[in-house]
């Protein structure tokens, strides 16, 4: 069964720091993986989308990595700022048409 | 361009009752999936749907059911709502199924079950 983990559940660090964001999962048959933001109580913004053959992905401040033999995918965010506070969620596709979604990490960035 | 729309954004419904959501896909987008998320966890995949017909279904009992529209419009389906139905249900279209396609998640329906 395919399991996507997401740790911290929540994390809160001061305004300009650099921070990393992990996702595990348990297969490593993944086709790619996609990181998304959510603001509370709306919908998923996608941010980067990683294929299997990549390593990964780059977005102004966010940049993404995929390691399929370790399970993990990290989003990294440059100089974090207050407009940076959501959940983000990490969602990997594992056939043609299902996908997998983590519990999210819930990030809180004081200014 | 509009973004994948879906309607109505809040909807309350009485246990045993029936309901239908609505999404819009992006122009363009062919495959319409949909997902439920419960407070405080990860969306889970309910459907997909290409050229009209369902290509995937997760974990989910039969009251659940959805079509797909030849505008490639969708409707989900509930029937019997239990309380624990109540959840945000987020549409999210694709321009093709494959896996090198990204999705794109509309603002999602709140529904509540009293």
């Amino acid at each position: 069964k395919q399991e996507v983990t997401q740790i911290p559940a929540a994390l809160s660090v001061p305004e300009g720091e650099n921070l990393v964001l992990n996702c595990s999962f348990t297969d490593s048959a993944i086709y790619n993986l996609q990181w998304f933001r959510q603001d509370p109580g709306k919908g998923l913004t996608s941010l980067l989308l990683i294929q299997s053959s990549q390593r990964e992905q780059t977005s102004g401040r966010l940049n993404a990595s995929l390691d399929k033999s370790s399970g993990r995918s990290t989003l990294y965010i440059a100089a974090s700022q207050p407009g940076d506070s959501a959940t983000y969620l990490c969602a990997g596709r594992y056939n043609f048409n299902k996908f997998y979604f983590g519990s999210g990490t819930k990030l809180n960035v004081k200014p | 361009d509009a973004g994948v729309t879906q309607s109505p954004t809040h909807l309350i419904k009485t246990r045993g009752q029936q309901v239908t959501l609505r999404c819009s896909p992006i122009s363009g987008h062919k495959s319409v999936s949909w997902y439920q998320q419960v407070l405080g966890q990860g969306p889970q995949f309910i459907f997909q749907y290409y050229e009209k017909e369902e290509r995937g279904r997760g974990n989910f009992p039969d009251r659940f059911s959805a079509r797909q529209f030849p505008n490639y419009s969708s409707e989900l389906n509930v029937n019997a709502l239990l309380l624990g139905d109540s959840a945000l249900y987020l549409c999210a279209s694709r321009l093709l199924p494959g896996q090198g396609y990204e999705q794109y998640f509309g603002p999602g329906t709140r529904l509540t079950v009293t």
